[in-house]
């Protein structure tokens, strides 16, 4: 059974780029969520992405941009990048309903590097 | 605004004896709390949750304690093992928005136990 899978894992970008990362959520998940982790600090929720649309928000500006196709894979768009956005962009699967709602499982994440 | 603390960067504790991570959160709509483990270059693995209705979850060697008074949750690990050096970051979630939950993680501990 395939976990969450993110590609790529590395990616060097320079300001004002436009980045596309991609997410693969473990296999009978349907809700995928991202989010950006700066070095030595927790997650950040970006957002949360359900039957296609984005159902909750983090505070992040509208830079940052997502979509969720019919098989529930999902990718996470960073336009006019900064040196800031530098980090580990994680994706996270879930289910909506059920006990284990509120479990989610993580990729390995993807290395942002803007310079 | 940081909603969940785990103030304690880091812990070292001799193998065999007791690991006590600690978490502070402050929003008190927080329902279910959960501790996830994280290896270098790994994404975040679930460890155990609570939910607010309980004071205790138990899990093994894991157990997870929460006071929602003091809005403080701990994790106790015992016996550690060497294994368990990681990162560990505990995690907050409330219901926003029908059925759809925000998560809110703690800037984590790095748990060395010693052989």
């Amino acid at each position: 059974d395939a976990g969450v899978t993110q590609s790529p894992t590395h990616l060097i970008k320079t300001r004002g780029q436009q980045v596309t990362l991609r997410c693969s959520p473990k296999s009978g998940h349907d809700t995928v969520s991202w989010y950006q982790q700066a070095l030595g600090q927790g997650p950040q929720f970006i957002f949360q992405y359900y039957e296609e649309e984005e159902r909750q928000r983090g505070n992040f500006p509208d830079r940052f941009s997502g979509h969720q196709f019919p098989n529930y894979s999902s990718e996470l768009n960073v336009n006019a990048l900064l040196l800031g956005d530098s980090a580990l962009y994680l994706c996270a699967s879930s289910l909506l309903w059920g006990l284990a709602k509120n479990i989610q499982y993580f990729g390995a994440g993807t290395r942002l590097s803007v310079l | 605004d940081q909603q969940v603390k785990q103030n304690s960067p880091s812990l070292s504790v001799q193998e065999g004896r007791i690991s006590i991570l600690n978490c502070d959160y402050t929003n008190s709509m927080f329902d279910y709390f959960l501790w996830y483990k994280k290896y270098p270059a790994e994404g975040p693995t679930f460890l155990i949750s609570i939910s607010s209705i309980k004071d205790k979850n138990e899990d093994g060697r894991f157990t997870v304690f929460l006071n929602k008074s003091a809005k403080h949750l701990s994790l106790h690990i015992v016996p550690s093992q060497p294994g368990d050096s990681a990162v560990y970051f505990c995690a907050a979630s409330a219901e926003e928005g029908g059925n759809f939950n925000k998560f809110y993680f703690g800037s984590g501990t790095k748990l060395n136990v010693k052989p």
